[in-house]
């Protein structure tokens, strides 16, 4: 099993719709959560930490559920230029070191 | 920019031959990290820096690869000996060390072929 576990997609969806991306990872003692995004060819950059009470930012909304250890980003009113990959990015060792990344989920989002 | 830079943004070599990467962290950061980064994968962690202490190596870092924060500032990753498996995209990252949080700051990453 994968630390940290993503459905690699893509995910295709119109313009306007809502979108979901779960994520799942392998230790319980976990502190840290990230989703990144990462657009083609370029370096990942921070979308939103995610919190235990879960977060929204704008369109963007996180939840943890440290129970299932399972970790989900929703996105609303898609946009053409949320298309990108997102990857879930977990500190797995719970002491603020190494980050541990899925291998992301792709998201086209077309007209 | 005060962002994370790295140097070269791209190295074609061939296999045999030594390569250097540097990269320049967010001024005041005292963490930074490498990661590599292959075609349809996550990052993958290689080590990391708390100032100029080496403080934790993957074992994906063969002794062929050494990383090294001198003055704990810059950093170089050097690859001796390259083989085609190094070809990868090499992300350095930075972030303040705060306990409560690791968020980290990427560069744009040095892209290595080897052929």
């Amino acid at each position: 099993r994968k630390e940290v576990e993503q459905d690699p997609g893509p995910f295709n969806v119109p313009e306007g719709a809502t979108v979901a991306f779960n994520c799942t990872y392998s230790n319980s003692a976990s502190q840290s959560f990230f989703w990144y995004r990462q657009d083609c060819r370029k370096e990942p950059k921070l979308l939103m930490s995610v919190y235990s009470s879960g977060n929204e930012d704008g369109r963007f909304t996180a939840q943890l559920n440290r129970a299932s250890q399972y970790i989900s980003l929703l996105i609303r009113d898609s946009k053409l230029s949320d298309s990108a990959t997102y990857l879930c990015v977990v500190d797995l060792t719970g002491t603020a070191s190494k980050l541990t990344f899925g291998t992301g989920t792709r998201l086209q989002v077309t007209l | 920019d005060t962002g994370v830079s790295q140097d070269p943004r791209h190295k074609i070599t061939k296999r045999g031959q030594n390569v250097t990467f540097r990269c320049d962290p967010i001024s005041e950061h005292n963490r930074l990290y490498w990661y590599r980064q292959t075609l349809g994968q996550g990052p993958e962690f290689l080590t990391y820096f708390q100032n100029e202490a080496q403080l934790e190596k993957s074992r994906l870092l063969s002794d062929r690869f050494s990383a090294e924060r001198p003055k704990g500032s810059f950093s170089t990753l050097e690859i001796q000996r390259t083989e085609q498996g190094d070809s990868a995209m090499y992300l350095c990252a930075s972030s303040p060390g705060l306990a409560e949080s690791n968020e980290q700051f990427f560069g744009p990453g040095t892209r290595l072929t080897v052929l």
